[in-house]
């Protein structure tokens, strides 16, 4: 079957514009993550979902950073008023959602995004 | 709050030659450990976990780990390595003693295997 995906796979924008970043989980699977990757940096653990809701948004950077799942699948990342800083890579991840903590993360391609 | 330290930045290693890859991690409670690698231009792939038990774990492509509770480490290793082998590694961790999903994930360590 078909893995993570995620769209666009690059995105520039200007400082203070707003992105939106789209990840498509394994169908099925009920959590979803995003993480942000800096250059030479690993992933960044920004958000988890199960099912609709964010279970832990602990990562968030500030409040230009928002993320929504309204129907348990498709998530969607927002940064409002982008900055130069948040160029990196964004990363989305999935797992199946019953097996705990143990559980194996599927990750996407990611979403190169530059901010101008 | 749960850490990871991936001491080395980069590994170098004559093909057929063993390599591991080091990894150190700080948790409160009980650590949930993965290996993940990453091609050029790919996303990371899982290569194996630690959860409970055995202290060897046996993942993809060969490779190997050992949990060692008392050094607070899990090593990446295999035995021979191989040129396509040579990709960025990185070891992970969840914390049972925080009792959240977050993972934490190291810097990255380069492999270079050399033919």
């Amino acid at each position: 079957g078909a893995g993570v995906s995620q769209t666009p796979s690059n995105k520039v924008t200007e400082k203070g514009k707003y992105v939106e970043l789209r990840c498509d989980p394994i169908s099925g699977h009920t959590a979803l993550y995003w993480y942000r990757q800096s250059l030479g940096q690993g992933p960044e653990f920004l958000i988890y979902f199960q099912g609709t809701g964010a279970a832990d948004d602990s990562g968030l950077p500030n409040d230009r950073f928002f993320a929504v799942r309204p129907e348990g699948s498709v998530s969607t990342l927002k940064i409002q008023r982008t900055e130069r800083g948040d160029s990196a890579v964004y990363l989305c991840a999935s797992s199946p959602g019953s097996g705990g903590m143990q559980e194996t993360q599927y990750f996407g391609p990611g979403t190169r995004l530059l901010v101008l | 709050a749960q850490s990871v330290a991936q001491p080395e930045d980069q590994v170098n290693v004559a093909e057929g030659n063993p390599l591991t890859v080091k990894c150190t991690y700080s948790v409160s409670g009980n650590p949930y450990l993965f290996w993940y690698v990453q091609y050029p231009n790919r996303g990371l792939q899982f290569l194996l976990k630690y959860i409970t038990g055995d202290n060897l774990v046996k993942g993809s492509y060969g490779f190997e780990a050992e949990f060692n509770k008392s050094q607070t480490s899990f090593h990446l290793k295999k035995p021979s390595a191989l040129v396509s082998d040579s990709a960025l590694y990185f070891c992970a961790v969840r914390d049972d003693g925080t009792g959240g999903f977050k993972t934490i994930f190291g810097a990255g360590t380069r492999l270079f295997v050399k033919a």
